[in-house]
């Protein structure tokens, strides 16, 4: 099955500077890589999304890059601010009309002002 | 508030006894998904239905456990026999039919003591 490796796990950053989550997959037939925020005590809220067919795509100063080939995605927040402050998780879902998604393990970020 | 809804959001029981967690889907979607989350980790797939059919079962879903959507609408995921081991965040998603978008709800908290 799908198995997805996110890195880091923690990442301190000060306020104003970018910060940038990598993740990668082992399902080449992978064709859709969520990213979602996890506040405590909340559930994960989708930040952006991006699908094989497109290598980059940015939401304010969020962006998400995929590299098909090397299987790997990454999240880039530009700008950051104490409520950027949460737990990020990537996920993949493995194609072929299966639509779970497998998540990694998160990354802590912490914005300090 | 037209989100994912869950009840209820926490919930302590005793090893052994039986419990109940319903979810309400944004209406109109007809894909439902329930994931389990432990602490410091990333949300586990347990199930998915479209519309009242159960579609994709994860191995994680043992015989104590069992969902159902008989309508199509909201789901119950229901959990026999408790153990110490199901104590977990359990969370449920919903998306329209040939989008893979899923939008979570804020999860029912397990305790089992």
């Amino acid at each position: 099955g799908e198995n997805v490796e996110q890195h880091p796990s923690t990442l301190s950053v000060q306020e104003g500077d970018s910060a940038v989550i990598k993740c990668t997959y082992s399902d080449s037939a992978s064709n859709y890589f969520p990213w979602y925020k996890q506040e405590l005590g909340k559930g994960p809220q989708l930040i952006i999304d991006i699908r094989s067919n497109v290598g980059e795509k940015k939401d304010q100063r969020i962006a998400v890059t995929l590299n098909k080939t090397a299987k790997h995605f990454s999240l880039h927040i530009t700008e950051t601010q104490p409520e950027d402050s949460a737990v990020y998780f990537c996920a993949a879902t493995p194609g072929a009309g299966s639509y779970q998604l497998t998540f990694g393990k998160g990354t802590k970020l912490s914005v300090i002002p | 508030d037209t989100g994912v809804s869950q009840n209820p959001r926490h919930k302590i029981t005793k090893r052994g006894q039986n419990v109940t967690f319903r979810c309400d889907p944004i209406s109109e979607h007809n894909r439902l998904y329930w994931y389990r989350q432990t602490l410091g980790q990333g949300p586990e797939f347990l199930t998915y239905f479209q519309n009242e059919a159960q579609l994709e079962k994860s191995r994680l879903l043992s015989d104590r456990f069992s969902a159902e959507r008989p309508k199509g609408s909201f789901s119950t995921l229901e959990i026999q026999r408790t153990e110490q081991g199901d104590s977990a965040m359990y969370l449920c998603a919903s998306s329209l039919a040939r989008v893979e978008t899923q939008y979570f709800g804020p999860g029912t908290r397990l305790l089992v003591l």
